[in-house]
């Protein structure tokens, strides 16, 4: 068993939509929780970071981390082409920071 | 502020042959990474720097890969010999020290014929 696993998509959406990322995770010594949106052919860039359990919103992006359940959430309002991209999941414990990333999801929103 | 810059961009090689890739953190970024990402996969960490010394290189495979950061800044990741399974996106990453935001350069794309 992986120690992140995330929804494998990919997930085609119309401008507008509400789009919801997941990932699962089985190690209970994760603490900080993260979002990385991946552009084709470009490195991870940090959209969101959370710490231990709660929901964190910055405009138009939610993160849940819910660690008794041991799942996370992404949450993107009013979906617009520019979101066109890889989301990565990725987690650490809080005594290292070493990521253990999830496999990603790939979103298209359409115009 | 530069971002991390990575080069080559794209790297051809065939099995056994060796390849080096180089990064240049951001200015003043302590904490440099060494991730492998194969194509449907999330990155993997490969070797953790600290200024000039080596934090975590765990899940290196140290028979073929090597890495340094001499004078605490550039880095070079080397394979040698390459495999098949060795085809990946080789990104480089770095930070503050004890800040939890790492940048990520474009990467390498490597693919071993």
């Amino acid at each position: 068993q992986k120690e992140v696993e995330q929804d494998p998509g990919p997930l085609s959406v119309p401008e507008g939509a509400i789009v919801s990322l997941n990932c699962t995770y089985s190690n209970s010594a994760f603490q900080y929780f993260m979002w990385y949106r991946q552009y084709s052919r470009k490195g991870p860039e940090l959209l969101m970071y959370t710490y231990s359990s709660g929901n964190k919103e910055d405009g138009r992006f939610t993160a849940q981390v819910d660690k008794s359940s041991k799942y996370i959430s992404l949450f993107i309002r009013d979906s617009q082409p520019s979101d066109s991209a890889t989301y990565l999941c990725a987690m650490r414990p809080s005594n290292d920071y070493k990521l253990s990333f999830g496999a990603g999801t790939t979103v298209t929103v359409r115009a | 502020e530069a971002g991390v810059a990575q080069s080559p961009r794209y790297k051809i090689i065939e099995k056994r042959q060796s390849v080096a890739f180089w990064c240049n953190p951001i200015s003043g970024h302590a904490t440099l990474y060494w991730y492998q990402q194969i194509l449907g996969q999330g990155p993997k960490l490969l070797i953790q720097f600290q200024n000039n010394g080596v934090v975590d290189d765990s899940q290196l495979p140290k028979d073929r890969f090597s890495a340094e950061r001499l004078k605490g800044v550039d880095s070079t990741l080397k394979i040698q010999p390459a495999k098949l399974e060795d085809s990946a996106v080789y990104l480089c990453a770095s930070s503050h020290s004890g800040q939890e935001t790492q940048y990520f350069g474009p990467g390498t794309r490597l693919l071993v014929l």
